[in-house]
């Protein structure tokens, strides 16, 4: 079954501090790869994507993120983190097909400490 | 250029009333998506389209339905609401085959009481 994993449900960092959100997924071959980011009460953004070529992907804000495909995972990094990217980050996992459909993970809420 | 707007924001429903959520895109997308979002679940796809006259169920489509009689809109119907309906809902909008991004609309919070 197709799948997405985000393990921490919830991640606190201090201001300044890197992040890394882990993402792992089950497909049955390469998928299109997204990060959305959702601040409080409002709708997603897109953060960055993946459909294939380089493996390190940069992104908007700051972000990038690394497809591994030995290890199914398309984990998100920032090397320093400002309060304003408290906010609730979704792996999302697509595929090449005629319907577009994408399956979230539950989603990791990033919370900062000043 | 607006992209994707959703009405209403909010909304109060008793059991058992109906309502229709709106959702338009200026994009001239072919694709569009209707998602609720409830606390550590993500999105789930209800219901889709990807053409002017046609949808699709999605993932959790019960109590649901949809219309889509223009390519700019796409509704979403509760004829008997409940309260495992209240959600956040959003609306989604993507290109033709190729162009893999849905851009989200900004929400509608939906109470049920």
């Amino acid at each position: 079954a197709q799948s997405v994993t985000q393990p921490d449900i919830h991640i606190t960092v201090s201001e300044g501090a890197s992040l890394e959100l882990r993402c792992n997924y089950s497909y049955g071959a390469t998928p299109y790869l997204f990060w959305y980011v959702q601040s409080p009460g409002q709708g997603l953004q897109l953060l960055l994507k993946y459909f294939s070529g380089d493996t390190l992907v940069q992104g908007i804000k700051g972000f990038e993120a690394e497809f591994k495909r030995s290890q199914s995972s398309f984990n998100l990094r920032k090397p320093s983190v400002h309060w304003s990217d408290a906010a609730e980050y979704f792996c999302v996992i697509g595929g090449s097909s005629n319907t577009g459909k994408l399956i979230f993970g539950q989603g990791t809420t990033l919370q900062v400490k000043p | 250029n607006a992209g994707v707007t959703q009405t209403p924001k909010f909304r109060v429903l008793k059991t058992g009333q109906s309502m229709t959520l709106l959702c338009a895109q200026d994009m001239n997308h072919e694709y569009m998506y209707w998602y609720r979002q409830d606390p550590g679940m993500g999105l789930r796809l209800i219901h889709y389209s990807v053409g002017e006259g046609t949808t699709a169920k999605g993932e959790v489509p019960d109590g649901y339905n949809v219309s889509r009689l223009k390519k700019q809109n796409f509704l979403l119907g509760l004829e008997s609401a409940a309260p495992s309906q209240t959600s956040v809902y959003f609306c989604a909008s993507r290109g033709l085959a190729g162009t893999e991004t849905q851009y989200f609309g900004p929400g509608t919070r939906l109470l049920v009481l």
